[in-house]
C-alpha cells in the first residue's frame, strides 16, 4: 500500500538551509505536496511538483524530486524563525478519489 | 482565498456524551474531508465526502459518523465519545474538478482545527 515517511524533527540555527526529507511508495503519483502547519493553526499548501520535474524553486524554497528513489525533499534557504512549523509530505493517491496521502510530518525548529 | 471554518477551536466533553464538530466552506467545494491529528501519527482520513448527501469512510471511520445536507458544511459526530478521541480534528475542503494543483484542484484548504479533549 501507500506509505510516506518523514523524519519527525529538524532543529537548525536561524540563517542555516534546512532540508526535510520524504519518501513515498507509490511511483505512479503525479503530484507531490508540502504542506505547512504553523502552531495553532491548519494545514496550508506550501508548494507542489509535478512528477515528470526534478526541481522546483520559489523564492527561498527549493523541492527535489528523484523519482528512481521515490525522494522528495524541501530545502529552506535563510531560515527564520517564522518558518518553525510542521510539514507535510504529501502524495496524490492514483485511481479516481486522489485522496492525499500525508506523511506524519517535521517539525522543524528554528533557534535563534 | 477559499475560507474553511470550524466552529468549536476547543472543546471539553465527558466520556459517553454526544459531540458534533462543525466545518463551513464557502467555496462551492464538492468535497470535503475529516481529518485527526495526533502527534506522532499524522493525518488519519476519518471520513470524507465527494458531495452532498454522499460519504465514504476512510482509514479511521470507527466510532465516528458524518453528515452533509448542505455542500458547504460538514459535520464530523461522535456518538458516544471516549477518552481515546482525544485529539485535533482538521476540516478540509477542494474542488472536484480534474486539474493540477495551479488550477486549484487537487489541493486541499484546511479548517483551523478542533481541538476535542474528552475526560
Amino acid at each position: 500500500g501507500e506509505d510516506v515517511e518523514q523524519s519527525l524533527f529538524l532543529s537548525v540555527r536561524e540563517g542555516d538551509s534546512s532540508v526535510i526529507n520524504c519518501t513515498y511508495t507509490d511511483s505512479s503519483s503525479t503530484y507531490l505536496y508540502w504542506y505547512k502547519q504553523e502552531p495553532g493553526a491548519g494545514l496550508q499548501l506550501l508548494t507542489y511538483i509535478f512528477s515528470n520535474m526534478d526541481m522546483k524553486q520559489d523564492q527561498r524554497l527549493t523541492v527535489l524530486l528523484n523519482k528512481k528513489d521515490k525522494h522528495l525533499s524541501l530545502r529552506i534557504a535563510d531560515t527564520q524563525t517564522g518558518d518553525s512549523a510542521i510539514y507535510f509530505c504529501a502524495e496524490r493517491a492514483p485511481g479516481g478519489s486522489y485522496i492525499p496521502t500525508f506523511g506524519r510530518g517535521t517539525s522543524l525548529i528554528v533557534h535563534p | 482565498d477559499v475560507k474553511v471554518t470550524q466552529s468549536s477551536r476547543y472543546l471539553v466533553k465527558r466520556t459517553g456524551e454526544k459531540v458534533f464538530l462543525e466545518c463551513v466552506q464557502d467555496m462551492d467545494h464538492e468535497n470535503m474531508f475529516w481529518y485527526r491529528q495526533d502527534p506522532g501519527l499524522g493525518l488519519r482520513l476519518i471520513y470524507f465526502s465527494y458531495d452532498v448527501k454522499m460519504k465514504e469512510k476512510g482509514d479511521i471511520p470507527e466510532g465516528y459518523s458524518v453528515s452533509r445536507e448542505k455542500k458547504e458544511r460538514f459535520s464530523l459526530i461522535l456518538e458516544s465519545a471516549s477518552t481515546n478521541q482525544t485529539s485535533m480534528y482538521l476540516c478540509a475542503s477542494r474542488t472536484g474538478t480534474s486539474g493540477g494543483p495551479g488550477s486549484g484542484a487537487n489541493v486541499l484548504t484546511f479548517g483551523a482545527g478542533s481541538r476535542l479533549t474528552v475526560l
